[in-house]
């Protein structure tokens, strides 16, 4: 069955760097997502991405963010200057063949760690 | 921002019996429901879901009710299997956007 992947699993990192996560979606899906969830609150929507641009992004998705699809297959996130409060689990997602797809399928999640 | 609630953080029920599952929402723009299954270090894996014009969907074990009027849904887990045992989060998407918004959870333990 087709399935959503991440990597890396785990990244650590000194607050003020810059981390890239990554995401392979299920291909030939069209819309994808990325969600972060702090340790002990809900999951949050961070942004969406359709047709190589972003479709609706949070207020937490600032300009620390930007999302990519490098290549056909990839879809990344990256945080330029990592903050404290950017330690949570990311994960990524993707639905659809059609606008209306409904189900997003989720990735298992990279945790980021800043110290 | 509360706009999905789960207010139940955790639930045991005996393996062979029926889990209830609640959730409420505050938004009348939301369309479309979903209910996911996760495990820890796993990623949300998706459940069943629900359109707004309809009151009801059946996946196997799984029903999820829907009452609009009382902006309130329902996973109900017939018979419970000791599989089932995870954090089960309701999820909301209005009509206008991808976005989901999600309940904060609520633990299963189905017990043998």
């Amino acid at each position: 069955e087709p399935e959503v992947t991440q990597t890396p699993s785990h990244q650590v990192t000194q607050m003020g760097q810059e981390v890239i996560l990554r995401c392979v979606p299920i291909s030939n899906h069209l819309y994808f997502y990325w969600y972060r969830q702090i340790l002990g609150q809900k999951v949050e929507f961070l942004v969406s991405f359709y047709n190589n641009e972003i479709s609706e992004k949070s207020e937490i998705f600032d300009d620390q963010f930007s999302v990519e699809r490098p290549d056909g297959s990839n879809f990344t996130l990256k945080i330029r200057s990592t903050k404290l409060e950017d330690s949570a689990m990311y994960f990524c997602a993707s639905s659809g063949k059609t606008f209306t797809y409904n189900e997003q399928f989720f990735g298992p999640g990279t945790r980021l760690t800043v110290l | 921002d509360q706009q999905v609630k789960q207010n139940s953080p955790s639930l045991s029920v005996q393996e062979g019996r029926i889990s209830i599952l609640n959730c409420d929402y505050t938004n009348s723009m939301f369309d479309y429901f979903l209910w996911y299954k996760k495990y820890p270090a796993e990623g949300p894996t998706f459940l069943i879901s629900i359109s707004s014009i309809k009151d009801k969907n059946e996946d196997g074990r799984f029903t999820v009710f829907l009452n609009k009027s009382a902006k309130h849904l329902s996973l109900h887990i017939v018979p419970s299997q000791p599989g089932d045992s995870a954090v089960y989060f309701c999820a909301a998407k209005g009509s206008a956007g991808n976005n989901l918004f999600f309940g904060t959870g609520t633990r299963l333990t189905v017990i043998p």
